[in-house]
């Protein structure tokens, strides 16, 4: 059972352009969660999808970030834009459902702005 | 707001000593998760506390729960270099995980 899928594993992108980060969760897991992770310090919560539904984007900013969980295929984190202080570790973690017992974590996307 | 801190957020250790990491969070809640990350990896779950008084070992940590006293603790008994790493507590009661900031820990023969 493969474990959960992020990728790219590294992208580079120059201020203006657009990123998008690819999850895809472990078999039978049907919840996504998105972190950021900064140099040096811990994960932020973004948001929280379900198959075709944001449960909870409390920790999304506002502008220029989106997520999305389609049926099929994988969910898309999309960096609109990108600027500077977007380069970070960017994780995605997934789980059989909503009352879940522990998170699966991706390998993660780091995404350098050029 | 929900909040997780933990203490201390650097810890050199020396090789064969003992030592724990503090994690206090700021609502009421029974599920506390401990992660660890290698530089440049994902992170690898280590234990689910899932009620007061939990207890888990695994090898050199052991890590417990006072959901009265809201506070999580991981400590590490006798200290090898293999268990350098960066370790993050995790409040997951409103349906997703909440971490610290992460301690970082560095064990030195």
């Amino acid at each position: 059972n493969a474990g959960v899928m992020q990728n790219p594993r590294h992208l580079v992108r120059r201020r203006g352009q657009e990123a998008r980060l690819r999850c895809s969760p472990m078999k039978g897991h049907s919840h996504v969660y998105w972190y950021r992770q900064l140099p040096e310090e811990g994960l932020k919560f973004m948001v929280y999808l379900q198959k075709e539904n944001i449960i909870d984007e409390s920790g999304m900013p506002k502008e220029r970030f989106s997520a999305e969980f389609p049926k099929e295929g994988p969910s898309i984190l999309r960096i609109q834009q990108v600027v500077r202080g977007d380069s970070a570790a960017y994780f995605c973690a997934s789980s059989p459902s909503g009352m879940w017992e522990k998170l699966f974590f991706g390998s993660g996307t780091q995404l350098s702005v050029l | 707001e929900l909040k997780v801190e933990q203490n201390p957020l650097f810890l050199s250790m020396q090789e064969g000593k003992n030592y724990t990491i503090y994690c206090n969070y700021s609502t009421t809640s029974d599920r506390l998760y401990w992660y660890r990350q290698d530089p440049g990896k994902s992170l690898e779950s280590l234990f689910v506390l899932l009620s007061n008084g939990a207890v888990k070992q695994e090898g050199r940590l052991m890590a417990s729960l006072d959901t009265k006293a809201r506070l999580s603790t991981l400590h590490i008994t006798a200290a090898v270099h293999d268990l350098s790493a960066t370790y993050f507590c995790g409040e997951g009661s409103q349906g997703n995980l909440i971490f610290g900031k992460g301690t970082k820990l560095s064990v030195k023969p």
